[in-house]
This record gives structure tokens, sequence and C-alpha cells, in this order.
């Protein structure tokens, strides 16, 4: 069964930090995605990444497939980014989604 | 935004009646997965479909049965709700290659 993990589970930071978030996964993977969620909101596409790196305004997302990881950086780090980070793997198949469990993000002024 | 709804958002129920969920799509796109969202769990698959008729288990299946009669439309139904079903429940699609889009969720409360 692919195990996905996400670090750190919880993070504060100060507004115009540079955050990471990482996500680690256990076997062979075909895509792996970036989602956020607001509280109490629905839950947003991010990136979808099979290699290397995408960017998307203060948004960039790596992944390196040999070693099983991928990370999600915010550049100059704002309070609107608070919200849930989740990591999720396509294994292959129709049912091959896993998601990690998340790491809550909040930015203060 | 992605064409993706999700009816009701909000139920109360009693335990033991049925409720259906239902999640509509405007894309055209094959795949359409059912989850809950628990705290401490994360998303958990319900049910997904690959195509119209074509639908399989997740990972916590038990209690749940979906259909698919066409392309646009992927129903989750709770036979008999149980106070263990109290969930958000989302709706998600993608073509396969591209990325997933979430409906806004529901928060199906059982008493």
């Amino acid at each position: 069964k692919n195990e996905v993990e996400q670090s750190p589970q919880n993070l504060t930071a100060q507004e115009g930090e540079f955050i990471t978030i990482n996500c680690s996964y256990s076997v062979g993977i075909s895509a792996l995605h970036w989602l956020q969620q607001h509280p109490g909101g629905g839950i947003v596409s991010l990136f979808m990444l099979s290699s290397g790196k995408k960017k998307h305004g203060r948004l960039i997302a790596t992944i390196n497939i040999q070693e099983k990881h991928s990370s999600l950086h915010i550049t100059a780090s704002h309070p609107r980014d608070s919200a849930v980070y989740i990591c999720a793997v396509v294994v292959g198949g129709a049912d091959g989604l896993t998601f990690g469990k998340g790491t809550h993000l909040i930015i203060q002024p | 935004d992605a064409g993706i709804t999700q009816s009701p958002r909000h139920k109360v129920t009693e335990t033991g009646t049925p409720v259906t969920l239902r999640c509509h799509q405007t894309e055209n796109h094959r795949y359409m997965y059912w989850y809950r969202q628990d705290p401490g769990h994360g998303l958990r698959l319900i049910h997904y479909s690959y195509g119209v008729k074509d639908t399989d288990k997740g990972e916590v299946s038990d209690g749940y049965s979906v259909s698919r009669s066409k392309t646009e439309d992927f129903l989750l139904t709770l036979e008999s709700a149980t106070s263990s079903q109290t969930s958000v429940y989302f709706c998600a699609i993608t073509s396969g290659t591209g990325p997933l889009h979430f409906g806004n969720g529901t928060r199906l409360t059982v008493t």
C-alpha cells in the first residue's frame, strides 16, 4: 500500500517568510497533486506534477521521482495563504489516488 | 472554474433513513470520485467511476452505494444512514491526465 507522509503537520509563520511543505511517498507514482483547502472551504488543485518543477505566481512545486519526494514552496507568504495543503499521489489505475493528511499552514500578519 | 456541483450542500438526517448525494459535472470527464473527509483521516475514497455504469469500491465503501447512469451525474447513496457517516463529502472529477477538480462539498449530519 502506498503511504503518503506530509511534513510538517502544522506550521505557523510570519508574513513574508519563505514556506516549504514536504511530501514523501513509498511506491512509484505516475503523478502528484498539490491541493489547497481554506477553512470551511472547498478544495482547489494547485499543481499536477510528474517530473521537475512548476511555478504559479508565488507558488513553486518540485518533485524528485528517484527520491520519492515533492515540495511545495510559497515565497513572500501572506495571511491569505493560510490553509491546509494536501499532497496526493497517483499510482496508476482509476482508484490510484492516495492522499496525505495535510499540512495546516497559518501565516500571521 | 471546472463545472462541478454537489447537492445538497448541507443535510441533516436521522439514523436509518436513506440519503442520496448528487455530483454533477459539465466537463465530460471520464473519472468521478466520492470522498469523505474527517478530522485526523484526511480524504478517503468511498467509490469511484471510470465511465458510465462502471464503478468500483474504494477504501471506505461499506454502507455506501453509487450509480452513474450518464457521464455527468454520479450519485452516492447511504441506504440506511448511521452516525458514523456524519462527515463532509467531496466529489472530484478528472480527465485522467489533467488536474483534479473538486466540488464544494456536502456537510452531512446523521442524528
